[in-house]
């Protein structure tokens, strides 16, 4: 089974608009860590947020939120009001085990390709 | 601060030909991870260490690659012999046990094996 799934292959958006990329995981583990990586055309990969399993408010960077729905195993990345820079490949990731003792290795999703249009 | 460094930021080579890409970790990060990205397979974790000592190489692909980090400060990954389905971004990451333990990635090595 997939760890991380994201379904959503390719999105687009209006400009100034909001736009939520979905992402499920399947963990059994009660202390794990979830991220969102966004990825531009030149191919670096850039750390946007991040979600601690037992963080009771959802995340916020900036303009990028984390809707975290525990019970429901989903960590939906939601960008409010998109520039033309939004446009990128955006990765999910989980770290499953606690934060010390080597529970450090990431599993990432597929990706789900985001274009912001005028 | 200094981010993630590799080198080179990419590479051509010849079947056959021995390829070595190279690492520098954020200074005080004690994790350090390999990665290969394809359109294919996606990003796929090769191997990490932690306080320079290998933790996990399972998703090191077969014998002809290898890892080193000799020091806090520097990592290699070979790949000798190399082949043309080696041809991938290779990204190298690091990350503090202390913290949150987000990984911060290097730009990454496109290597082309003709």
């Amino acid at each position: 089974a997939q760890k991380i799934t994201q379904t959503q292959p390719g999105m687009f958006v209006q400009e100034k608009e909001a736009v939520t990329l979905d992402c499920t995981y399947d963990t059994s583990d009660q202390s794990y860590g979830l991220f969102w990586y966004k990825q531009p055309s030149s191919g670096e990969m850039i750390f946007l947020i991040y979600q601690g399993s037992y963080d009771e408010q959802n995340a916020t960077e900036g303009r990028y939120s984390l809707n975290f729905q525990k019970a429901r195993k989903s960590a939906n990345l939601v960008i409010s009001a998109s520039q033309l820079g939004d446009s990128a490949m955006y990765f999910c990731a989980m770290r499953e085990g606690g934060l010390t003792g080597g529970g450090n290795k990431l599993t990432f999703g597929t990706g789900t390709q985001l274009k912001v249009e005028l | 601060d200094a981010g993630v460094i590799q080198s080179p930021r990419h590479e051509v080579t010849e079947m056959g030909q021995e390829v070595t890409l190279r690492c520098k970790p954020i200074s005080g990060h004690d994790y350090l991870f390999w990665y290969r990205q394809t359109m294919m397979r996606g990003l796929e974790l090769l191997i990490y260490f932690n306080n320079n000592v290998p933790i996990d190489d399972s998703g090191m692909p077969e014998d002809r690659f290898s890892a080193k980090m000799p020091n806090a400060s520097f990592s290699t990954l070979k790949i000798q012999p190399s082949e043309p389905r080696d041809s991938a971004v290779y990204f190298c990451a690091s990350s503090f046990s202390g913290g949150v333990e987000t990984q911060y990635f290097g730009p990454g090595t496109r290597l082309l094996v003709l």
